[in-house]
């Protein structure tokens, strides 16, 4: 089965500072994967996806992630951290749904971020 | 500009009273999805629908039931709301079933029971 772990909770940054938030999983074959956010009382945005290709992917408001097969991760990174980014960040890895149709999301715990003035 | 509309944002409902949640889309896509989002867990997959059909997750409690008349709507009814089913509800859409399509999401709905 599917899984995906976000090991910290919570994390404080500097606004400026660059910013760095893991994300491991769990896969047998090759993993989509997802990072969304989510500010307070919204819904989910993607920010980026990986599914083949250069692993290191660019995504929108700054964002980028890398992802190590050999270290199975896929770390959000940002290099200057805007107090706007203040949100809580969803890590996750899809699968199609054979039977029935859809794709299947399981999501990390995610990870509070909180931007220091 | 909205893409995926709940309604409402927020719902207060009694215990034991039966609620409806709604969900629209714009984006005309052939997956709906409702998830379950308990206050600092992760969003939790209840159901969803691929065109017509119905997939239900095997632990999603039978209290929980959906409706999709159309391509557009969906609806999440809850027959007997519990305590704790006090959650936000979150409506997703995605094109086809292809694990790398982007599920869309939209804003939620915070359901209070009293």
């Amino acid at each position: 089965a599917q899984s995906v772990t976000q090991p910290d909770i919570h994390i404080t940054v500097s606004e400026g500072a660059s910013l760095e938030l893991r994300c491991n999983y769990s896969y047998g074959a090759t993993p989509y994967l997802f990072w969304y956010v989510q500010s307070p009382g919204q819904g989910l945005q993607l920010l980026l996806k990986y599914f083949s290709g250069d692993t290191l992917v660019q995504g929108i408001k700054g964002f980028e992630a890398e992802f190590k097969r050999s270290q199975s991760s896929f770390n959000l990174r940002k290099p200057s951290v805007h107090w706007s980014d203040a949100a809580e960040y969803f890590c996750a890895v899809g699968k199609s749904v054979l039977t029935g149709g859809g794709n299947k999301l399981t999501f990390g715990t995610g990870t509070q971020l909180k931007v220091e003035l | 500009d909205a893409m995926v509309i709940q309604n409402p944002r927020y719902q207060v409902t009694q215990f034991g009273k039966p609620v409806t949640l709604s969900c629209s889309q714009t984006l005309n896509h052939n997956v709906m999805y409702w998830y379950q989002q308990k206050s600092s867990q992760a969003p939790k997959l209840l159901f969803h629908y691929y065109d017509k059909d119905f997939n239900n997750e095997a632990d999603t409690p039978d209290n929980f039931q959906s409706r999709r008349p159309n391509t557009s709507f969906c609806f999440l009814d809850i027959r007997s709301p519990g305590l704790g089913d006090a959650a936000m509800y979150l409506c997703a859409t995605s094109r086809d079933g292809k694990a790398l399509e982007t599920q869309y999401f939209g804003p939620g709905t915070r359901l209070l029971v009293l």
